[in-house]
Parts: structure tokens; C-alpha cells; sequence
């Protein structure tokens, strides 16, 4: 079945670093989605990418769809201590709307 | 406007009983779809329903599990003869739409029914 798999699993960084997942899908997707869970919440959507090599930003986010639409990545500059939480990557495929979720990646940020 | 809702919030069952999770969507949406998520683990898809249709189920345990979202009334995720391995975190999304053939509609997400299972 299709599997969308994220690393890296935890990232331990200092307020102030970078901080970038990446998520990789063994089939094409239709597009990918990205979303945010804070601890103990529930994912919330941050941006959905369609085109291929798309790049999209929010305010310090970066978030990027790769050529063959297979994998993509999110980029946060200048860690906050409000950015602590775990990052999603969700892919579709074809018209069904059905999100295949990643398995996350868990940020920390030390103040 | 109100957003997703679900409940209970937490719900615990002894091992035989029955859990139902209910989940109300957004105003407007025709669209629910439910997931589970086991501690430090992802978002696990169970099945995706409009009203009085369920469209993928590939998701759901082949037994125990049933999903319905009635004409009227929320969605209902019931699990028969809990077993400790159901105690896991249920959380309900729902949709406006599915895709408009190009992108797919973002989810908004309930708060979740966080399962425990004694």
C-alpha cells in the first residue's frame, strides 16, 4: 500500500537554529499537505502543495514539493519556543481526498 | 462558527464493553473522515464517510469496528468488546469538500476522544 514515510522522528534544537523534516512517499501523490500538532492537541492544517517543485512560505516557513512529486520537505528558520510541537506530512492520491500521514517529526526548541 | 467537534474527551473502558465516539463537523461539511493515533505514533486513517455513505473503509479493523454518519445526527465510531490495544487517541475530521480534481480540501481536525481501555 502506498506509505508515506517522515525523518527525521525528534529534532533537539537550540532557539534561534534551523529546523527541517522531510517526507518521503513510495508512490506519486496528487498533492501533499502539511500539519502542525501541539502536545496533547490536535493536527491543525498549515498549507497544502499541488505543483510539481512548488514552493510555498509562511512568515519563517518554508515548505517545498519536489520535481517527480514524491517527496517534500518543511524548512523553519530562527526556531521559536512556539514552533515546539510535531510536524506532519499528510499525501493524497488520486480524487478521494483520503490523507496518508507521515509518521511526524517531533520538535523541541531549548530556550 | 463553531469547529469540529467530538465527544466524549476521554472515555474509559473496561476490556468486553463498548465505546462510542461521536464527532459533529464543521457547519457545512458533508465530509467526515476518522483517524487513529497510537502514543509517539502518526495519524492512522480508518474511513471516510458523507452522510449515510461510507466510501473507504480500508482503513477499519475488519472486526469490532463500524462507522456511520446518519442523515441526521453526528458521525458515530462505535468499537464492540474493546480489547487493551484499542486504547489510542480518535480524532475526527471533516471537509467541505473532498477535491475539486486538482487539490484536496484541508481538514479541520476535533479535538479527539482519547480512548483508554483498563
Amino acid at each position: 500500500g502506498q506509505q508515506v514515510m517522515q525523518i527525521p522522528q525528534y529534532q533537539h534544537v537550540q532557539e534561534g537554529e534551523d529546523f527541517t523534516t522531510y517526507c518521503n512517499s513510495s508512490t506519486t501523490l496528487s498533492n501533499i499537505q502539511w500539519y502542525k500538532q501541539r502536545p496533547g492537541g490536535h493536527p491543525v492544517f498549515l498549507i497544502q502543495l499541488v505543483k510539481s517543485g512548488e514552493v510555498k512560505k509562511q512568515k519563517r516557513l518554508t515548505f517545498q514539493f519536489g520535481e517527480a512529486k514524491k517527496n517534500s520537505s518543511l524548512h523553519i528558520t530562527a526556531t521559536q519556543t512556539t514552533d515546539v510541537g510535531t510536524y506532519f506530512c499528510a499525501g493524497t492520491r488520486g480524487n478521494t481526498g483520503k490523507l496518508i500521514f507521515g509518521q511526524g517529526t517531533t520538535l523541541q526548541v531549548k530556550p | 462558527n463553531a469547529g469540529v467537534m467530538q465527544n466524549p474527551r476521554h472515555l474509559v473502558r473496561r476490556r468486553g464493553q463498548e465505546a462510542r465516539l461521536r464527532c459533529s463537523p464543521m457547519k457545512g461539511h458533508s465530509h467526515v473522515y476518522w483517524y487513529r493515533q497510537l502514543p509517539e505514533e502518526g495519524l492512522k486513517f480508518m474511513v471516510y464517510l458523507q452522510k449515510e455513505n461510507i466510501i473507504d473503509e480500508s482503513g477499519m479493523p475488519k472486526e469490532r469496528f463500524s462507522a456511520e454518519f446518519p442523515k441526521e445526527g453526528p458521525s458515530i465510531l462505535r468499537i464492540q468488546q474493546v480489547v487493551r490495544g484499542d486504547s489510542a487517541a480518535y480524532f475526527c475530521a471533516s471537509s467541505q469538500y473532498t477535491t475539486d480534481g486538482r487539490s484536496s480540501y484541508e481538514q479541520y481536525f476535533g479535538p479527539g476522544t482519547r480512548l483508554t481501555v483498563t
